[in-house]
Formats: C-alpha cells, sequence, structure tokens
C-alpha cells in the first residue's frame, strides 16, 4: 500500500540555523500538508498546498516558515531561522482529491537546541 | 468547522468491543465526521468517515446518530495495538480543508 514517507525521522539543529524538512508524498495525490505537534499538545495545522500554491495556512505558518514543491514528487518545509519553540514532530500529510481522505507520513522530530 | 467534545480516556479489555463516543452539537450539513487515531507519537491514522448513515470498514464502525449531533466509533474486538488516541473529527469533504485536531480519546486497551 502507498505511503506517504518523510526524511529525516530525526533532526537536532542549533537555534538560528535553517532547517528542511522533506516528505515525499503518495504519487498522484494533489493535496499536501505540513502539520507540527509539540510534545504533549494537539496536532496543529501548518499550511496547505495545491496546484503549487499555499491554499491555505495558519497563524503559525510566519514568514520564517516555507514550503515548496520543487521536482514533482517533493515536497519540503523549510524553516528560515529555528527557534527553540520550533522542537515538535512535523507531520506531512497528502490527498489525492478534495472529497477524499487525508493520509499522513511518519513524522519528523525537530529538536532545536 | 464544527467543535467536538470526547472524553478524555477510556480503558478497555482486551477482545471486547471499545465504543468511543463523540459529541458534535453544532455540525453543519455539509460537514463530516471523521475518526483518526495516533499510536504514540508515530503520524495520525485514518480510521473511517460519514456523513450520516452509519460506516463499517475492516478497521471500525462509525454510528451516527439520526440528528447528527453525535457519533460513536467502534472497535469490535479491541487489541493491545489499539491503545491509542483516538480523534473525532468534523471537518466540511470539500477543497481539501484542513483537519482540526482536538485533545482526543486516550483508549487503553488492558490484557
Amino acid at each position: 500500500e502507498p505511503e506517504v514517507t518523510q526524511t529525516p525521522s530525526h533532526q537536532v539543529t542549533q537555534m538560528g540555523q535553517e532547517v528542511i524538512l522533506r516528505c515525499v508524498p503518495i504519487s498522484n495525490h494533489l493535496y499536501f500538508y505540513w502539520y507540527r505537534q509539540i510534545l504533549g499538545q494537539k496536532v496543529e495545522f501548518l499550511v496547505s498546498f495545491y496546484n503549487n500554491e499555499i491554499s491555505e495556512k495558519s497563524e503559525i505558518f510566519d514568514d520564517q516558515f516555507s514550503v515548496e514543491r520543487p521536482d514533482g514528487s517533493n515536497f519540503t518545509l523549510k524553516i528560515r531561522s529555528t527557534k527553540l519553540e520550533d522542537s515538535a514532530m512535523y507531520f506531512c500529510a497528502s490527498l489525492p482529491r478534495a472529497q477524499e481522505t487525508q493520509y499522513f507520513g511518519p513524522g519528523t522530530r525537530l529538536l532545536v537546541l | 468547522d464544527a467543535k467536538t467534545t470526547q472524553p478524555p480516556s477510556m480503558d478497555c479489555a482486551e477482545g471486547r468491543a471499545a465504543n468511543l463516543p463523540c459529541n458534535h452539537s453544532t455540525i453543519s450539513g455539509n460537514e463530516y465526521v471523521y475518526w483518526y487515531r495516533q499510536i504514540h507519537s508515530q503520524g495520525p491514522q485514518y480510521i473511517i468517515h460519514g456523513l450520516k448513515n452509519n460506516e463499517t470498514n475492516e478497521m471500525a464502525s462509525l454510528i451516527i446518530t439520526e440528528d447528527r449531533k453525535s457519533s460513536t466509533l467502534i472497535l469490535p474486538h479491541a487489541t493491545l495495538r489499539d491503545t491509542a488516541v483516538y480523534y473525532c473529527i468534523v471537518r466540511p469533504q470539500t477543497s481539501g480543508s484542513r483537519l482540526t485536531f482536538g485533545e482526543g480519546t486516550q483508549l487503553t486497551v488492558n490484557p
């Protein structure tokens, strides 16, 4: 069964550094999402992406964040200058069509020191 | 999106049915009820969804009341591997909209 994959599974970085989290959505899916979950808290929506542009973003998704689908298969989340509070699990999800359900990847655990 | 209310935790004996309730009294006509679960810190896993009819798949059954203000997820024969946080989410099934997760119900299946 096709799966959403994410790399790396864990990343440790210093505050102020840039990180890029990578996701390979399920082939032929059209909608892509990033969510995050701070330890012990709820899963929070960050951004959705469709037709090569952001379709929706939350208040968390400020200028420090950006998303890209550079080559038609990967979907990336970049954090320009990481802060301590960016430490969280980051989940990618994809959706084949608007009326379907979202499938999540296993997540990347980001730790900012 | 309509707000959902779930009990924070439930216990179930292995092999018995687990019935997880959800209240969504402000649900509107175009909103579906989705259930996901999250095992430890893994990615949320889709279980089932429905609009107004009861639904069943290989994982679970979803019972939605006639007024659609509440629903119950049923795991017919719970196993230890079903221990997880279960999320009831109400979402319009249009435009690829976001999922809004609440606190969910921590289901613990006991041997």
